[in-house]
Formats: C-alpha cells, structure tokens, sequence
C-alpha cells in the first residue's frame, strides 16, 4: 500500500544546528511529495515539495530532493532558529478512486533552544 | 477573511449532544476535505468535495455527517459521538482533486473534546 515513514521525534536542538528530518515512502508509481509544517495552534502549511524524480523543494532555508533510488525525502535545514520549533509532516500525493490524496506520516515535533 | 478559517476553535461536547463544525474558505478554491489529527498518528483523510460534491470517504462513521452547501463552505455534523473521536478536526481546500500537485491550504482547526 501506500504509506510514508518518518524519524521519531521529538527532535531538540540549539539554534544554528543542523537539521535532518528523514523521510521514506511505499508508493505505485511516482508521486508527488511533500512537506508540510504545523506551527503550535495553527493548521498545515506546505513547506515544500517535488514532483518527479530529482527535483530539489526549497523554502525559508529548509530543502528536500526526491531520490527515487531510495525512496526518500528527507528535510534538511543548515541552520534552524527558534522559530522552526514546529511539527513538520512529510507526504505523498497518491491517486485513488479518480482524485487525488495526500498521505501524511505521523509528524515530527522540532524544538529549537535559543 | 483571507484563507480558511473554522469555527469553533474548540468544542466540548457530551456523547448525546449534536453539534456542527463549520468551514470556510476564501481561496475560490473547487475542493475540500476533513481531516483528523489525533496524538501519535498520522492525519486521516475523513471526506473530499470536488464542487459540492462527495468524492471520497473514507469509511468514516455515520456520527460523522458532512455538508457541503457550496464550494466555500464545509460543515461537519456531529451525533452521538465517544471519547475516541476527541481530537483536532482540520478543514483544507484546494485548486481542484486531479491534478499534479495541488497545494492543500489548512484551516487553525477545531479541538473537539468529548465527555
């Protein structure tokens, strides 16, 4: 089936760190792929995303490329400020019964210390 | 308004009682969805809407009722329900259903506690 697996959080780091989310997927076919980011008491927002195969997603400093070759998208960030403290959800857009659905792994929760 | 907004933003509600989730978006967007957000789990596609109408749900319980009177608006009638269905409901639309890509905008949520 279809399915998307991230790292276990949560995730703590000092400000200036680096930062890798990984993030696999079982999909047929090749689909689109995505990040999305939960700030506290807010909804979703996309982060990022790619469509085909080597295609690199960039925003706000955070970048993603999809490798088919394994299966993955992990999240990448040179230096996080405390401002990234969020939840982040990696995704796949799949097609079923004629439309299109996204499907979310379990969240990661990113705390960033001054 | 700009975006999705949903009303309430938190709900608490007996297992008797009935009550409504209401969203809206400002986006002139063609699709809608509802989603549960639990602890520790992924999200859950509930129901889709492509121009008011149904086009998918997930095998959700029939205490869970949706509408979609327009392409802006999106309710989630409530009966009957049990503390597992405590959680964060979470309204999105989009451009269309089909279609490489299409971003979901997300609404704040609404918390939903059931006693």
């Amino acid at each position: 089936g279809n399915s998307v697996t991230q790292m276990e959080g949560p995730v703590t780091l000092s400000e200036e760190a680096f930062l890798t989310i990984n993030c696999t997927y079982t999909a047929t076919g090749y689909p689109s792929l995505f990040w999305y980011v939960q700030y506290p008491g807010e909804g979703l927002q996309l982060l990022l995303k790619a469509t085909k195969a080597d295609d690199k997603g960039s925003n706000k400093g955070f970048e993603a490329t999809y490798r088919k070759e394994t299966t993955s998208f992990h999240l990448e960030k040179g230096s996080v400020q405390v401002s990234d403290s969020a939840v982040y959800f990696c995704a796949l857009e799949i097609t079923q019964g004629g439309s299109e659905k996204l499907v979310f792994g379990k969240g990661t929760k990113l705390t960033v210390n001054p | 308004e700009t975006g999705v907004t949903q009303t309430p933003r938190h709900l608490v509600m007996g297992m008797t009682n009935k009550k409504s989730l209401k969203c809206e978006q400002h986006l002139g967007h063609n699709a809608m969805y509802w989603y549960k957000q639990s602890a520790k789990k992924p999200l859950e596609l509930m129901f889709v809407y492509s121009l008011e109408e149904r086009v998918e749900n997930n095998s959700v319980p029939s205490r869970f009722s949706p509408e979609c009177p327009n392409s802006s608006h999106l309710f989630l009638h409530l009966h009957t329900l049990q503390p597992e269905d405590s959680a964060l409901y979470l309204c999105a639309s989009s451009q269309g259903v089909s279609g490489l890509g299409y971003e979901q905008y997300f609404g704040p949520g609404t918390r939903l506690t059931v006693t």
